[in-house]
């Protein structure tokens, strides 16, 4: 049972347009997401986070938005850049399971930005 | 800071032979994390220790697979005997005392494993 779905494997953009990846979960006790960067032979580093009290949230040209009723999240970079060619994974987690350190992530997307 | 560190970084091992994975997690973090990374299922959670105690051990797939945190710098995953649908990338990541908003974990590079 995959509680959080990224349904793009992949997804293709050009440098400088803004690249949207999108993420849906099913858990409605999720209250706290996550996205996460991995670079071939690296481990997944933190990108960007969001609570669920809020619907957007800023960092650089990441942003994350939430909308709570459909249950889904993107993440929009932009503009795009070569070094944005990543494997990006969603990731969620609930206060109220096991508080809130276990994360349940989804299968990922894998970015490629085109010169 | 070091960051979290797994070795070996690859391991190439045949069907029915013990694997042992290590892990140093950053000094002064509370929690471990053990994922498995696949094409089908992405990074799946296998099992966690909280001050070196397992806390959630649902995600260990088989009793061939076994953890353990012998002190706050260190934890091994064990399969034994290993099978060739073991194979896979196996990440160690740790993390600092949660808070009420939410936790970043901090990752390895990975142990590609390879089952002939």
């Amino acid at each position: 049972d995959q509680q959080v779905k990224q349904n793009s494997p992949s997804l293709s953009v050009q440098e400088g347009r803004i690249s949207i990846l999108n993420c849906d979960y099913t858990n409605s006790m999720f209250d706290y997401f996550l996205w996460y960067k991995k670079y071939p032979a690296e481990g997944p580093t933190f990108l960007i986070s969001i609570s669920s009290i809020k619907d957007k949230n800023e960092d650089g040209r990441f942003t994350v938005f939430l909308n709570k009723s459909a249950k889904h999240l993107s993440l929009h970079i932009v503009p795009s850049q070569p070094g944005d060619s990543a494997v990006y994974f969603c990731a969620a987690s609930s206060i109220s399971n096991f508080g809130n350190e276990k994360l349940t992530f989804g299968t990922g997307t894998r970015l490629t930005i085109i010169p | 800071d070091a960051g979290v560190i797994q070795s070996p970084r690859h391991e190439v091992t045949e069907m029915g032979q013990e694997v042992t994975l290590r892990c140093k997690p950053i000094s002064g973090h509370d929690y471990l994390f053990w994922y498995r990374q696949t094409m089908m299922r992405g990074l799946e959670l296998l099992i966690y220790f909280n001050n070196n105690v397992p806390i959630d051990d649902s995600g260990m797939p088989e009793d061939r697979f076994s953890a353990k945190m012998p002190n706050a710098s260190f934890s091994t995953l064990k399969i034994q005997p290993s099978e060739p649908r073991d194979s896979a990338v196996y990440f160690c990541a740790s993390s600092p005392k949660t808070g009420a908003a939410g936790n970043e974990q901090f990752f390895g590079p990975g142990t590609r494993l390879t089952v002939l």
